[in-house]
């Protein structure tokens, strides 16, 4: 089984200051690694993903996510925020399931606010 | 490429009448997903589907919910009677499987959200 914890509900930071969004996830088996991104009535985005070799995974929009195995952690960071980054951040895991296929699945996500 | 396609964007019914979501995922893709948001819960898989076959349906919650795939350019999702505790964002997500274990990151619709009063 695979689980994901985002120990934050809402991270509130002021523009242009830097931005850690936390992830914990456990699984028995080697993993995948996913951050989703969320602007209001719309559906998930892939931000950036880790699959294998570097742990330090570059996304899209300025935003970057650091593998460490050993605290089995995937926290998003990104240096200077904007007030357009304001969202939900979903960090997700991905394992081979018994049936053969992979399957996602996602933390409660981490609400992004970010005022002037 | 049009992305993930569902309709209807929105959705308000009454409590025991039949309500069906609709998905077109991205050509190509062989893997569909449905998922359900709510504040509580967050973010829960209720079915997938690989190349049309229901590969794993234990996230549906009850039997009032079912999930077709008639081909690799549709799927319904299907709430009968619905129940007020059904509210919630629906989204279908599609990926490609490539065989191996690993399915390429979902792509995802911009959801239904169903409101049953």
């Amino acid at each position: 089984a695979q689980s994901v914890t985002q120990l934050d509900s809402q991270v509130p930071v002021f523009e242009e200051a830097p931005v850690e969004l936390r992830c914990n996830y456990s699984s028995s088996v080697s993993v995948y690694l996913f951050w989703y991104v969320q602007y209001p009535n719309q559906g998930l985005q892939l931000l950036l993903k880790y699959l294998s070799g570097s742990t330090l995974v570059k996304g899209i929009n300025g935003f970057e996510a650091e593998f460490n195995k050993s605290q089995t952690s995937f926290h998003l960071r990104k240096p200077s925020v904007h007030i357009s980054d304001t969202a939900e951040y979903f960090c997700a895991v991905s394992g081979l399931q018994l049936s053969g296929y992979s399957t996602l699945t996602f933390g409660k996500g981490t609400m992004l606010l970010v005022s002037p | 490429d049009a992305g993930v396609i569902q309709s209807p964007r929105h959705e308000v019914t009454e409590m025991g009448q039949e309500v069906t979501l609709r998905c077109k995922p991205i050509s190509g893709h062989n893997s569909l997903f449905w998922y359900r948001q709510t504040m509580m819960r967050g973010l829960e898989l209720l079915i997938y589907f690989n190349n049309n076959v229901p590969i794993d349906d234990s996230g549906m919650p009850e039997d009032r919910f079912s999930a077709k795939m008639p081909n690799a350019s549709f799927s319904t999702l299907k709430i009968q009677p619905s129940e007020p505790r059904d509210s919630a964002v629906y989204f279908c997500a599609s990926s490609l499987n490539s065989g191996q274990g690993y399915n390429s990151p979902l792509h995802f619709g911009n959801g239904t959200r169903l409101t049953v009063t």
